[in-house]
């Protein structure tokens, strides 16, 4: 089946900084990704969907200036969270579709960002 | 609206037992329903899909799902538990045509010997 990664896989970070995800689809385009956030022992709540050249669409709630996200290429996007503050610690996943197959999206295995 | 509802937040069984895993969703159109487990700390792995055909789906892990349209539900099932499927299990409903996958609010399943 198709891979996606993330990177890093956990990322400790003072408030007030910046923090870059990455999310790569490994074998396959991906016009469109999508953004997760987990808190302990909850759901995934959708934070924006990335499509491929264009901006990306935000859920209602999500700061867009805060959480930066840029999917230049067919096969990464990147989450870049800035000044990150406690409250912004988390479990951040992302997927991708791939094109070829209708309905699925594929997860990749999550980043822990910890905002010290 | 679109919602997944499971109704078990958290389930202990006995090693060796079975195993039902509860999922109701409220979906617009044609649903594209999923299963996911996700150990503590990790991402999420998918054990079934069901998009069209057979009711019954067979996963991995010797896990399997009925979509009952009527009832607007897609249960996991295992006829015998291992202690090795302690986890959060996630049910999610998504669409062809649309983007948007909808989790439920998780289940976790704790294994006892």
């Amino acid at each position: 089946g198709a891979v996606v990664s993330q990177h890093p896989s956990r990322v400790i970070c003072k408030s007030g900084t910046s923090v870059k995800i990455e999310c790569r689809s490994l074998d396959f385009q991906a016009t469109t990704m999508f953004w997760y956030r987990q808190f302990p022992k909850q759901s995934l709540m959708l934070m924006a969907t990335s499509n491929e050249g264009s901006k990306a669409t935000y859920e209602q709630g999500v700061e867009k200036d805060k959480f930066l996200i840029n999917h230049a290429s067919l096969t990464l996007s990147t989450l870049t969270v800035t000044s990150a503050h406690p409250e912004d610690s988390s479990f951040y996943i992302c997927s991708a579709r791939d094109p070829r197959e209708a309905g699925e999206q594929y997860f990749g295995p999550g980043t822990r960002l910890t905002v010290t | 609206a679109q919602s997944v509802t499971q109704p078990d937040i958290h389930i202990t069984v006995s090693e060796g037992a079975s195993l039902e895993l509860r999922c109701n969703y409220s979906y617009g159109a044609t649903p594209y329903l999923f299963w996911y487990v996700q150990s503590p700390g990790q991402g999420l792995q998918l054990l079934l899909k069901y998009f069209s055909g057979d009711t019954l789906v067979q996963g991995i892990k010797g896990f399997e799902a009925e979509f009952k349209r009527s009832q607007s539900s897609f249960n996991l099932r295992k006829p015998s538990v291992h202690w090795s499927d302690a986890a959060e299990y996630f049910c999610a409903v998504g669409a062809n045509t649309g983007n948007q996958f909808y989790f439920g609010t998780g289940t976790s399943l704790t294994v006892i010997p």
